[in-house]
């Protein structure tokens, strides 16, 4: 186990609601990162937080939006569901952005969109 | 984008014998690429690292090689065990982690 915990471990939305996802970051860690992973898929990034900062976004839409916590933990907010969203949404936490730095991923949440 | 690709989707070893999994990819300035391991109904799992300024890293029974002249890297599993039987994502790193399709490895007892 990491210590990286997620929440809620699955989760099934009608499309057009709106969905909140959580990370516990492992202890020692300050940046957050989020993927989003479909099925027989690679994960694909989303966006990173850092010290409560987006550093860094991937190729997706604005309804994608997160927070990071003064005690490093993070959200994921999706609104507007889509049914494309339905996914393993990951988060991962290391300490610092510069390579080589090590993940280390949360089990992941299930969401459903149907 | 990027374009991080994997040869295979699927391999399958007999227990016992040496496993490589093989990726590709495309951007030439990606300077740092790790393996992860991902079982079912989990995340991924970091296996081993390498910078672009190595060409080979081994740690146990996982040796990963870089070929920057083809952008292509590789993961050898020795003694493959059935505990190795997972889908592996080969990562580049430039200003954000891709990742590959993933080869599913089946160990055959």
């Amino acid at each position: 186990e990491t210590g990286v915990t997620q929440s809620p471990t699955h989760l099934i939305k009608t499309r057009g609601q709106q969905v909140t996802l959580r990370c516990s970051s492992q202890s020692g860690h300050n940046t957050v990162s989020w993927y989003q992973q479909a099925l027989g898929q690679g994960p694909q990034f989303i966006f990173q937080y850092y010290r409560e900062e987006e550093n860094g976004r991937g190729n997706f839409p604005p309804r994608f939006s997160g927070l990071q916590f003064p005690n490093y933990s993070s959200e994921l907010n999706v609104n507007a569901l889509e049914l494309d969203d339905s996914a393993l949404y990951l988060c991962a936490s290391s300490q610092g952005t510069l390579a080589p730095y090590e993940q280390y991923f949360g089990p992941g949440t299930r969401l459903t969109v149907t | 984008g990027e374009s991080v690709g994997l040869h295979l989707p699927t391999l399958s070893v007999q227990e016992g014998d040496n496993s490589i999994i093989n990726c590709a990819y495309s951007n030439s300035a990606s300077d740092y690429f790790i393996w992860y391991k991902q079982e079912s109904g989990k995340g991924p799992q970091f296996i081993i690292d390498i910078r672009s300024n190595m060409d080979k890293r081994q740690g146990q029974r996982v040796t990963v090689l870089l070929n920057k002249t083809v952008k292509h890297l590789s993961l050898q599993i020795a003694a493959t065990q059935p505990g190795d039987s997972a889908v592996y994502f080969c990562a580049e790193n430039s200003d954000q982690f891709y990742f590959g399709t993933g080869t599913s490895l089946t160990v055959i007892p």
